[in-house]
């Protein structure tokens, strides 16, 4: 399993875009990115998965350069009910750990 | 769909005592995870099942925990004696995968059992 990188949290204002990268250098050929979304007294919540390029659905786009090593999860116009941990994962689906997320704290 | 459903929501225990929680998957998803999520720390997989099968468990404690899927549906984790340190919410997940296929792989989870010991 690509070990993952993603800062531990981010501050953002409601109908700002925000980006959370995740690093992932070690990730091998067969492995997907996965995001994942959980708020608090919940189960975690999939947001968006992609192999490369960018994929788009109507929650945000996860956009993957052509090496790979990182993803960016895009998140439009936020609101305050988009106050969340955010939780990349990279693999090929035969393990799936999770590590700490992102806080994303979203102010009026 | 109905979702991935877990019970009891809540549960409050002194340490030394036992503790189940059960898990239904949904519906035709081959794999099905247990998680173990601390306040503040993001969730650890504790055991993985395909089908009825153990496919992962080498973070589960053994020597307290346990955990079986015995028709390759419902599922239950038990913990005995529990101890303070494992006051956390248990998650169960599950998934379409099948073992032998590789790739994207898209888990459900349940909203989880909270359980704090005493």
């Amino acid at each position: 399993l690509a070990k993952t990188t993603q800062p531990i949290s981010m501050d953002s204002y409601e109908g700002q875009e925000v980006n959370i990268t995740c690093s992932h250098n070690n990730i091998a050929t067969n492995d997907y990115i996965t995001w994942y979304q959980q708020f608090p007294s919940q189960g975690p919540r999939f947001i968006i998965q992609g192999y490369k390029t960018k994929v788009t659905n109507e929650v945000a786009s996860l956009f993957i350069p052509a090496d790979r090593k990182s993803s960016t999860l895009s998140l439009p116009r936020v609101s305050l009910s988009d106050t969340a941990v955010y939780y990349c994962l990279v693999g090929d689906g035969n393990d799936m750990r999770f590590g700490a997320g992102t806080r994303l704290t979203v102010k009026p | 769909e109905a979702g991935v459903a877990q019970s009891p929501r809540y549960k409050i225990i002194e340490k030394r005592q036992s503790v189940a929680f059960w898990c239904n998957p949904i519906s035709g998803h081959a794999t099905l995870y247990w998680y173990q999520q601390i306040l503040g720390q993001g969730p650890k997989l504790l055991i993985q099942f395909q089908n009825n099968g153990v496919v992962d468990d080498s973070q589960l404690p053994k020597d307290r925990f346990s955990a079986e899927r015995l028709k390759g549906v419902d599922s239950t984790l038990k913990i005995q004696p529990a101890k303070l340190e494992d006051s956390a919410v248990y998650l169960c997940a599950s998934s379409l995968r099948r073992k032998s296929s590789s790739g994207a792989n898209v888990l459900t989870f349940g909203a989880g059992s909270r359980l704090t010991v005493l």
